[in-house]
């Protein structure tokens, strides 16, 4: 069966700093990747997806970037975290017709 | 492009009740997939069902099932005997089928459902 990663699970960061969040997906092949930001009490933000090893899609221009160096490995990054960058990150994958599935998240908080 | 409105910030049942949170979409595509997830406290967000555009019956799974109306784009969930684990943000969202050329889920704001003991 198929069981998606993400961690750090929590990460408490100074405004300024690098970040990045990692996902990983186990048992498929060549899926869709997605991450989403949620502020509190809000609805889902998406941030990339990707299709495939090394290509990307922007959906919010900000101080973020993604990477997508390995099938099953997505990674969300930062060379400068703002405090508008706190919130909760998920990271999702799909296959086709399938249903997205999501990672238990990570918690961000930028001070 | 295509749009979700959830129109229901928040909604209250009492335990054992039966409670329906509303969805409606615009879209002009003919083939598409409808979902309904739950995001409890924890915050995963977990799938509670799913529905193909082409399909006329309503999906169904224990005790949640939809009122899928394609003319109306609208996209119904009931719950029935609601529980207090039930409690939790619900969301809606729309994906085109396969062969589109988009990958996006695009994602209702939410309800918040509260299950009164």
């Amino acid at each position: 069966s198929q069981t998606i990663h993400q961690w750090p699970a929590t990460l408490v960061q100074p405004v300024g700093s690098p970040l990045s969040l990692e996902c990983t997906v186990e048992g498929t092949s060549n899926p869709n990747l997605y991450w989403y930001r949620q502020a509190a009490g809000r609805g889902l933000q998406l941030l990339f997806y990707s299709v495939g090893i090394g290509q990307i899609s922007s959906e919010v221009p900000q101080n973020l970037s993604a990477s997508r160096p390995q099938d099953r490995q997505f990674i969300l990054s930062s060379k400068k975290l703002l405090l508008s960058d706190s919130g909760f990150y998920l990271c999702a994958w799909s296959r086709g017709r399938e249903t997205q599935y999501f990672g238990p998240g990570t918690r961000l908080l930028v001070l | 492009a295509q749009t979700v409105t959830q129109s229901q910030p928040e909604m209250s049942v009492q335990e054992a009740e039966t409670v329906t949170l509303s969805c409606t979409y615009d879209t002009s595509e003919s083939d598409y997939y409808l979902f309904w997830y739950k995001q409890p406290p924890s915050r995963q967000m977990i799938l509670v069902i799913r529905q193909e555009a082409y399909k006329q019956q309503n999906a169904t799974e224990n005790r949640f099932s939809v009122n899928f109306q394609k003319a109306a784009k609208s996209f119904s969930l009931k719950i029935s005997d609601s529980q207090l684990g039930d409690a939790a943000m619900y969301f809606c969202a729309y994906r085109s089928a396969p062969g589109s050329g988009t990958y996006k889920y695009i994602f209702g704001t939410g309800t918040r459902l509260k299950v009164l003991a």
